[in-house]
């Protein structure tokens, strides 16, 4: 059964400052996505990776894949306060079947 | 290009009742995931249709079940509400294999059962 596992589960951090999501998940996959949700809201796609070594970014978010090491992180460059926001990992192990980390419950403070 | 729709939005239910949930995917998805998400558990998959076929399905009880109708659109149903069912459900499509295979989701029914 495949696992994914995200830590920290809780981020409070300053505006300015750096941070990194990690997601490690337990079986072969080579697609992995990061989503974000905002409170009562639905998940708004943030990035798809597909390959190993894969790297994306937008804006202040870095997203990069290590399918060896079954590995993705979410880096946060200078947050800033409208980043915040619970932020999900998912791996794609069968066709439209996405298996989602516990999510990372990032508050970014003045 | 419209997004995916959920109706309703919001419900609330009594223990006991049925519930129809609906989702309308995004123009020319053939692929309809459905998803629970709830405080303790967060988020889980419940089953995945594709023409009008289920091809997965997730660790939920037999009271969770689905159909697709020939437009793509999806139903899912949950029988003899229990209070744990309290939950936001999510449906998401996607094309149905390939590289552009992202699931696109839904603004969610919030479900309350009292």
């Amino acid at each position: 059964e495949l696992k994914v596992e995200q830590n920290p589960l809780f981020l409070s951090m300053q505006e300015g400052k750096n941070y990194t999501i990690y997601c490690n998940y337990s079986t072969t996959s080579d697609r992995l996505y990061w989503y974000r949700q905002d409170p009562g809201k639905s998940l708004e796609s943030l990035f798809v990776l597909l390959s190993n070594g894969a790297v994306k970014q937008e804006g202040r978010l870095m997203a990069s894949l290590d399918t060896k090491a079954r590995l993705s992180t979410l880096h946060i460059t200078a947050a800033v306060h409208d980043l915040s926001a619970t932020y999900f990992c998912a791996v794609d192990h069968t066709a439209s079947k996405l298996t989602f980390g516990t999510g990372t419950r990032l508050q970014v403070t003045l | 290009k419209a997004g995916v729709t959920q109706t309703p939005r919001y419900l609330i239910k009594t223990r006991g009742q049925q519930v129809t949930l609906s989702c309308s995917p995004i123009s020319g998805h053939r692929s309809v995931s459905w998803y629970q998400q709830t405080p303790g558990q967060g988020l889980q998959f419940l089953f995945e249709y594709f023409s009008e076929t289920q091809r997965n399905k997730g660790n939920f009880p037999g009271r969770f079940s689905g159909r697709q109708f020939s437009n793509s659109r999806s139903e899912m149903n949950v029988s003899t509400l229990e209070l744990g069912d309290s939950a936001l459900y999510l449906c998401a499509s996607s094309l149905p294999t390939g590289v552009d295979s992202e699931q696109y989701f839904g603004p969610g029914t919030r479900l309350t059962v009292t």
